[in-house]
């Protein structure tokens, strides 16, 4: 059990860029979520994927942003057109499917 | 709709003191309850749960929190602070009906004082 894993750890974009985090959930955890978090804020959920289907997306994914987790492995997170209200820490968190969730490190997006 | 408040966005403590960072949440079925901890440009720790089992649940590191319906309560505390407490602290609801996803608190950040 390695933990959850995320990449990049920092990104520094332009306005207007594409970006893309991937994240590996932990081996056999079947539940992944996707959460954004601003400078002094709690997480806000995003998404969520039960194995490779998206069931849920917060009214906070624009559409802008798309997210896709191929094969129910990894996950990848895109926003399009980055906007300097991006930029925010994206974290990542994998489950069995019970009630814990298991939070990666995070990425940091600077959108300038 | 779920919710939570957590009361004092900062809270300073000696070392050595009790640790008290207060929760409150608002939910129509039974929740589930969390607290975690966050380090400077590091993700969510767990620190304990409440899934309707004890009451008062206990967690790592010296922490423990108490479940109370009537007040709508979930109060973190920690006897004795020490200074690697020092971090942002999250209190967080959910339950089956948010397939569970997180809903969190602004969360309280924690000084400890030599």
């Amino acid at each position: 059990d390695t933990g959850v894993s995320q990449d990049p750890r920092h990104k520094i974009t332009k306005r207007g860029q594409n970006v893309t985090f991937r994240c590996d959930p932990i081996s056999e955890h079947n539940r992944l979520y996707w959460y954004r978090q601003t400078l002094g804020q709690g997480p806000e959920f995003l998404t969520y994927f039960q194995n490779e289907a998206q069931l849920e997306k917060s009214r906070l994914l624009s559409d802008r942003f798309s997210a896709e987790r191929p094969k129910g492995s990894f996950s990848t997170l895109e926003i399009q057109r980055t906007e300097q209200g991006d930029s925010a820490m994206y974290l990542c968190a994998s489950s069995p499917g019970g009630d814990t969730q298991y939070f990666g490190p995070g990425t940091r997006l600077t959108v300038l | 709709a779920q919710s939570v408040t957590q009361l004092g966005s900062h809270v300073s403590v000696s070392e050595g003191a009790l640790v008290l960072l207060r929760c409150n949440y608002s939910s129509s079925v039974p929740p589930y309850l969390f607290w975690y901890v966050q380090y400077p440009n590091q993700g969510l720790q767990l620190l304990l749960k409440y899934t309707s089992a004890a009451t008062l649940v206990k967690g790592i590191n010296g922490f423990e929190a108490e479940f109370k319906k009537s007040e709508t309560s979930f109060h973190l505390t920690k006897p004795s602070a020490h200074m690697s407490d020092a971090a942002e602290y999250f209190c967080a609801v959910s339950d089956r009906q948010l397939r569970g996803k997180l809903i969190f608190g602004q969360g309280t950040e924690l000084s400890v004082k030599p």
